[in-house]
């Protein structure tokens, strides 16, 4: 069963606008949710998890455990926020699972 | 300090032909974790280890898929018979503590079964 949804596979936008990467999730728990992100030949690293609360590089994150939602947001996209965006989520910390990605490209 | 390794980082096997892949998970670290990559997909769990246990090996795809950490350190993952469908990138993660700790995550081996 898909446990995590990224509906978007490419999601374009241009320096300076908003950006807003979808993730949806099928969990009946209390998951934590995860964000990763994977920059051009660099590996897979964390970029927030939303038990931290934290803005990371300008990126925020709201569980939405209503619409069992997990959007990642940023209010001014930079070029170098160009990547590739993985939603995960864990229930135990033994097992993680992944979305299966949104390329974000930063237009000049 | 160094980050968690992985060698080979390209393997070519012929259909059949078994492969062992290593990660070398950063120093210290109790848990960890092997994902497979296909194309265009996100990581999917394969095992999990905490120190020399194998906690959960719900994802392995079939028994010819074999992963071990014996002295709770480094880990091999084992493919036996080696499949087409089994191209991909084959990632290892670890952590310090099982928990709520940051996966710190391998360059992966990039696997191409002809």
């Amino acid at each position: 069963a898909q446990r995590v949804t990224q509906p978007e596979k490419l999601l374009s936008v241009f320096k300076g606008a908003p950006v807003e990467l979808k993730c949806n999730y099928s969990y009946s728990g209390s998951p934590e949710l995860f964000w990763y992100v994977q920059y051009s030949r660099q590996r897979l690293q964390l970029l927030l998890r939303h038990i931290s609360r934290e803005s990371i590089k300008g990126f925020t994150a709201d569980l939405n455990k209503g619409e069992t939602s997990f959007h990642l947001k940023k209010p001014f996209a930079q070029e170098e926020d160009s990547a590739m965006y993985y939603c995960a989520l864990s229930y135990n910390f033994n097992k993680f699972y992944f979305g299966s990605g949104t390329k974000l490209n930063v237009k000049p | 300090g160094a980050g968690v390794s992985q060698s080979p980082r390209y393997k070519v096997a012929k259909r059949g032909q078994d492969v062992a892949l290593r990660c070398d998970p950063i120093s210290g670290h109790v848990s960890l974790f092997w994902y497979q990559q296909a194309l265009g997909q996100g990581p999917e769990f394969l095992t999990y280890f905490q120190n020399e246990a194998q906690l959960d090996k719900s994802g392995l795809p079939s028994d010819r898929f074999f992963a071990e950490r014996p002295e709770g350190s480094v880990s091999t993952l084992k493919i036996q018979r080696t499949q087409q469908e089994d191209s991909a990138v084959y990632l290892c993660a670890s952590s310090l503590v099982p928990g709520r700790e940051t996966q710190y995550f391998g360059p992966g081996t990039r696997l191409l079964v002809l």
